[in-house]
């Protein structure tokens, strides 16, 4: 079936430096591309999205990248801070019609202060 | 504006009982979705309801899993055996409108769900 492959499983910075997430997929009528951030005992909460017509998108610390040649979109976070720290999942939306989200495996991102 | 609440928050039991989790979508969401996250996975996407009817259920283990949407607010979903691979964390989450998947989820805390 379709998938979304993210890479690292597991990324450690030090406070100050960027940090990047990268997420592949396989559905080429992927459209969307949101990224979740899950803190300890929350659930997802959405911190940025791109849609297919747009390469980049920029939110004041946090950018999603997007090759659709590639199939690949990443994203990055500078100025990291240790709030930052938490699990980040990708998801690319897939299906015709009434479509859904498939998410990746998640990022452990932890910033070292 | 309140979020979407799920009840209980942690559950335990053994293999072949049932259990039935509870979610509260925010007030006036048409769209309402459960999710299975197992230890270390990314959500997975169980079913959709759009009011109270059924949009996608593809994923839906249906010999075992049941939901249902009653009046097109609160959702319930159910596990009836319940097996060891259950074990997982049940996430809830709605959508404002029924424009689709690009708008915005808004994730519960989830039911983090035992079976041993």
């Amino acid at each position: 079936g379709e998938n979304v492959e993210q890479h690292p499983s597991t990324l450690s910075v030090q406070e100050g430096d960027s940090a990047v997430i990268k997420c592949t997929y396989s559905d080429s009528a992927s459209n969307y591309f949101p990224w979740y951030k899950q803190e300890l005992g929350k659930g997802p909460q959405l911190i940025i999205d791109i849609r297919s017509n747009v390469g980049e998108k920029k939110d004041q610390r946090i950018a999603v990248t997007l090759n659709k040649t590639a199939k690949h979109f990443s994203l990055h976070i500078t100025e990291t801070q240790p709030e930052d720290s938490a699990v980040y999942f990708c998801a690319a939306s897939i299906g015709q019609g009434a479509q859904k989200l498939v998410f990746g495996q998640g990022t452990r991102l932890t910033i070292n202060p | 504006e309140a979020g979407v609440a799920q009840s209980p928050r942690y559950k335990i039991i053994e293999k072949r009982q049932s259990v039935a989790f509870w979610c509260n979508p925010i007030s006036g969401h048409a769209t309402l979705y459960w999710y299975q996250q197992i230890l270390g996975q990314g959500p997975k996407l169980l079913i959709q309801f759009q009011n109270n009817g059924v949009v996608d259920d593809s994923q839906l283990p249906k010999d075992r899993f049941s939901a249902e949407r009653l009046k097109g607010v609160d959702s319930t979903l159910k596990i009836q055996p319940a097996k060891l691979e259950d074990s997982a964390v049940y996430l809830c989450a709605s959508s404002p409108t029924s424009g689709g998947v690009t708008d915005t989820q808004y994730f519960g805390p989830g039911t983090r769900l035992t079976v041993l």
